[in-house]
């Protein structure tokens, strides 16, 4: 398998555009992350996804940002408008959980994405 | 307070040393603890993962977990230069989502 495919690797925009980041997990994974990592905050969960449905999205930072995930071999993260404040790498992360105690979650190669 | 914290660094040894990683959690319901490495411009990977206290060895990682202190440990023995990377401590917690800490950067002097 090629593992998580992400794309764009990398997104330079001017503030006020949009940005769709798009992510293709595992096949047969059933969970789907979107994750934001910054040296000040760290990786943060933004929102995952059960069987292409959206379970928890509090890790949303505001209603600029939406996810979708339309069929089991697909999703986006869209910011709308950006600011600068999102630059960021943005991961994608899959997983096949069947049981806690093998909770492993296989992370794609991000997305860095400049605003500017 | 994070839930999940640990020392940013960075951590320079030199080849063939131990390494002590560490980390401290917030919430003693936690129960599962795990390791990723993640090598620079690259996502995270799990190196390991622990169930409650004890500890578990992996090859030339050993984790660690003491409970009583919310304290997480990673030792790496017979360090080597391609360990050189950031490794994010994470615990499961209720809702079942995987809370990172920052990561500590380790660099392996050949």
């Amino acid at each position: 398998d090629a593992g998580v495919i992400q794309s764009p690797r990398h997104e330079v925009t001017e503030m006020g555009q949009e940005v769709t980041l798009r992510c293709k997990p595992i096949s047969g994974h059933d969970y789907l992350f979107w994750y934001r990592q910054t040296m000040m905050r760290g990786l943060e969960l933004l929102i995952y996804f059960n069987n292409n449905v959206p379970i928890d999205d509090s890790g949303m930072p505001e209603d600029r940002f939406s996810a979708k995930m339309p069929n089991a071999s697909f999703s986006t993260l869209k910011i709308q408008p950006s600011e600068p404040r999102d630059s960021a790498v943005y991961f994608c992360a899959s997983s096949f959980t069947y049981s806690l105690s093998t909770y492993e979650q296989y992370f794609g190669p991000g997305t860095r994405l400049t605003v500017t | 307070q994070k839930e999940v914290e640990q020392d940013p660094g960075p951590l320079s040894v030199p080849e063939g040393a131990i390494v002590s990683l560490n980390c401290t959690y917030s919430n003693s319901a936690f129960q599962y603890f795990m390791w990723y490495r993640q090598y620079s411009r690259k996502g995270p990977e799990l190196l390991m993962y622990t169930y409650s206290s004890g500890n578990k060895e992996d090859g030339r990682f050993t984790a660690q977990v003491d409970k009583s202190s919310k304290y997480i440990s990673l030792f790496i023995r017979d360090s080597q230069p391609s360990d050189s990377a950031t490794y994010l401590c994470a615990s499961l917690n209720r809702d079942d989502k995987i809370i990172f800490g920052k990561g500590t950067r380790l660099h392996i002097l050949p």
